[in-house]
């Protein structure tokens, strides 16, 4: 049972313009989410997080939307830059320290 | 050093052999995991250590699995008898009580190939 889905495998953005990222969740009751970034031959690093308490974190050119109501929480990036350009994780937290992951959309920033 | 170092980077195994592969978490970090990573997905736990107890490895995917803290800083996952489906790449990662939920510090993972 997949509990975080991304949907979309991959999105291609010109520099300066927004990404936006989706991902949609089931089972939810209190929920902390987070995004994470990975580059090539690197491990995943933490970005931005949301509690299920609040409907937008915001952390310079990042911010997280969670829509409750629809499942479905989202990643603002504005204006995208190339080192931007990698693929982005959303998980749940799930009992007290597991995470689980979304498949995972690649980004892609064009100059 | 500074992050979680893992090793080997890149493992070939033959079917049916024994890996060990190694973490180093951030010094003073109590919890550390273990996730795999098939090719094309996210990472999916496999067990989780808060300094030298196992807390929770609901996640290995059989018994051929195994992984240890006996310290409560370097971890050892073993793979018995390899299997090709378990090529995957291993991830460990770590992190501090005081850190936000969630919040964990990776590795650059093992890639294990099983031919």
């Amino acid at each position: 049972d997949q509990q975080v889905k991304q949907n979309s495998p991959s999105l291609s953005v010109q520099e300066g313009r927004i990404s936006i990222l989706n991902c949609d969740y089931t089972n939810s009751m209190f929920d902390y989410f987070l995004w994470y970034k990975k580059y090539p031959a690197e491990g995943p690093t933490f970005l931005i997080s949301i509690s299920s308490i609040k409907d937008k974190n915001e952390d310079g050119r990042f911010t997280v939307f969670l829509n409750k109501s629809a499942k479905h929480l989202s990643l603002h990036i504005v204006p995208s830059q190339p080192g931007d350009s990698a693929v982005y994780f959303c998980a749940r937290i799930q009992g007290a320290q597991k995470l689980v992951f979304g498949q995972g959309t690649r980004l892609t920033i064009n100059p | 050093g500074a992050g979680v170092s893992q090793s080997p980077r890149y493992k070939v195994a033959k079917r049916g052999q024994d890996v060990a592969l190694r973490c180093d978490p951030i010094s003073g970090h109590v919890s550390l995991f273990w996730y795999q990573q098939a090719l094309g997905q996210g990472p999916e736990f496999l067990t989780y250590f808060q300094n030298e107890a196992q807390l929770d490895k609901s996640g290995l995917p059989s018994d051929r699995f195994f992984a240890e803290r006996p310290e409560g800083s370097v971890s050892t996952l073993k793979i018995q008898r390899t299997q090709q489906e378990d090529s995957a790449v291993y991830l460990c990662a770590s992190s501090y009580l005081a850190g936000g939920p969630g919040e964990l510090f990776f590795g650059e993972g093992s890639r294990l190939t099983v031919l």
